[in-house]
């Protein structure tokens, strides 16, 4: 149980275009999702935290404009990155919580390239 | 105050050793702390948690060791396997609530056969 989904899993798109990457829930219903960046050899960096039919909570210095996250339903929560730039190439993971529990799933990341 | 400092960065041992990974907080009120293994080009994977009431817990071949004077845990890896090698993250929540998780910066284990 407890499984997350990403779609894609890997993307490369022009500059200047935008990117939809989904998270799904399979068999639970995520009251939380988090979206993370990674970069090579380094730690997860949290960009926002979600609640189902709520806006996004963004950590400090990530752009709302440029990262949009909705979490339109308990099961699906979307991250779209708008006008890409290649210093946007990063490795994206998305985390989804029970409520009342802090025990975070996580999907298996989509790898983003912007040339 | 929100900082898990994690280390060391890297560590090489041989198949069959006992790698450890420490981790400390400095947020005493924190009481949740998972440990994730992640693959290269792969999402985490919660490995085993521990609350600060006690002290230690084992699942298989992995061990959390965890100090709440110190406010310091850690990981151990019995008997490790070359299939052990990967990137291992601690972290430091809240269990009852969905409050976001504080990463430690990783350690990046190879078992060499």
């Amino acid at each position: 149980g407890a499984v997350v989904s990403q779609h894609p899993s890997r993307v490369i798109c022009k500059s200047g275009t935008s990117v939809k990457i989904e998270c799904r829930s399979l068999d639970f219903q995520a009251t939380t999702m988090f979206w993370y960046r990674q970069f090579p050899k380094k730690s997860l960096m949290l960009m926002a935290t979600s609640n189902e039919g709520s806006k996004a909570t963004y950590e400090q210095g990530v752009e709302k404009d440029k990262f949009l996250i909705n979490h339109a339903s308990l099961t699906l929560s979307t991250l779209t990155v708008t006008s890409a730039h290649p210093e946007d190439s990063s490795f994206y993971i998305c985390s989804a919580g029970l409520a009342g529990r802090n025990e975070q799933f996580f999907g298996p990341g989509t790898r983003l390239t912007v040339l | 105050q929100q900082q898990v400092k994690q280390s060391p960065q890297s560590l090489i041992v041989q198949k069959g050793g006992i790698p450890i990974i420490n981790c400390a907080y400095e947020n005493t009120a924190f009481d949740y702390f998972p440990w994730y293994q992640q693959f290269p080009g792969k999402g985490p994977a919660l490995l085993i948690a521990i609350r600060p009431d006690v002290s230690e817990k084992k699942e298989g071949r992995f061990t959390i060791s965890f100090n709440k004077s110190a406010k310091q845990f850690s990981l151990h890896i019995m008997d490790s396997q070359p299939g052990d090698s990967a990137t291992y993250f601690c972290a430091a929540g809240f269990m009852d609530s969905s409050y976001k998780l504080i990463f430690g910066s990783g350690t990046r284990l190879l078992v060499r056969p």
